[in-house]
């Protein structure tokens, strides 16, 4: 069975504050990927990162940073020094191969909504 | 801007009505992806085609049909409307069948009234 779980639906923080989005994952396979995307009050989603199960090194990219644990089969996504502008539901989602279909199923999960209160 | 334009961007119908939403995939993309987002279930995948053929199939309803035409526009069908089908309709496109490069047009939003 594939899941993944933001256990985390709304979260307020103020400007400035550093926050961390859960994001916790299940999968029986040892090859898989893992997302972050960005859905802004204009509906739209963003990408935000990638990473496959053999890549456990965090990643920073400005703000942003992403600490994948797969001894906790977690990819957290936290925002440091957050903007108002970060405002958005953001989901994080699982990629696995299906084998009996032959491709790959991706699973999201039901996002984190994050208000930054100016 | 995505690469990815589906149109139209806003769709309001009646219950009981048929509408095809329509997704251009970003160039050079063979896959198309439908998602639907409402309220209460998240993101969830309808339907994959591949270059024309379908790929893989998720949750879609037997009154939703897409397929995927020989330019790689894919469209979405869904008929006999309820108000649950209100929602956020994603199309994604990527190179190849693998869903690792997801690239999301802007979506559809449809409200059945």
């Amino acid at each position: 069975a594939q899941k993944v779980t933001q256990a985390q639906t709304e979260i307020s923080v103020v400007e400035k504050e550093d926050v961390t989005l859960d994001c916790v994952y299940e999968t029986r396979d040892t090859t898989y990927y893992l997302f972050w995307y960005k859905q802004p009050p204009s509906g739209e989603l963003v990408f935000l990162i990638r990473r496959n199960s053999f890549d456990e090194q965090n990643e920073i990219s400005g703000r942003y940073s992403w600490n994948f644990q797969k001894s906790t089969s977690s990819f957290n996504f936290t925002i440091t020094a957050s903007q108002v502008v970060d405002s958005a539901v953001y989901f994080c989602a699982l990629s696995e191969y299906h084998h009996s279909g032959g491709y790959q199923k991706v699973t999201f999960g039901i996002g984190t909504k994050l208000q930054v209160i100016p | 801007d995505s690469g990815v334009t589906q149109t139209p961007k806003h769709l309001i119908t009646a219950t009981g009505q048929r509408v095809t939403l329509r997704c251009s995939p970003r160039s050079g993309d063979l896959s198309v992806y439908w998602y639907q987002q409402s309220l209460d279930q998240g993101l969830q995948f309808l339907i994959q085609y591949y270059n024309g053929e379908e790929r893989a199939k998720g949750n879609i309803l037997e009154r939703f049909s897409a397929q995927q035409f020989p330019d790689l526009h894919s469209e979405l069908n869904l008929s006999s409307l309820e108000l649950g089908d209100s929602a956020l309709y994603f199309c994604a496109s990527s190179v190849g069948t693998g869903g690792l490069s997801y690239t999301f047009g802007s979506g559809t939003r449809l409200t059945v009234v």
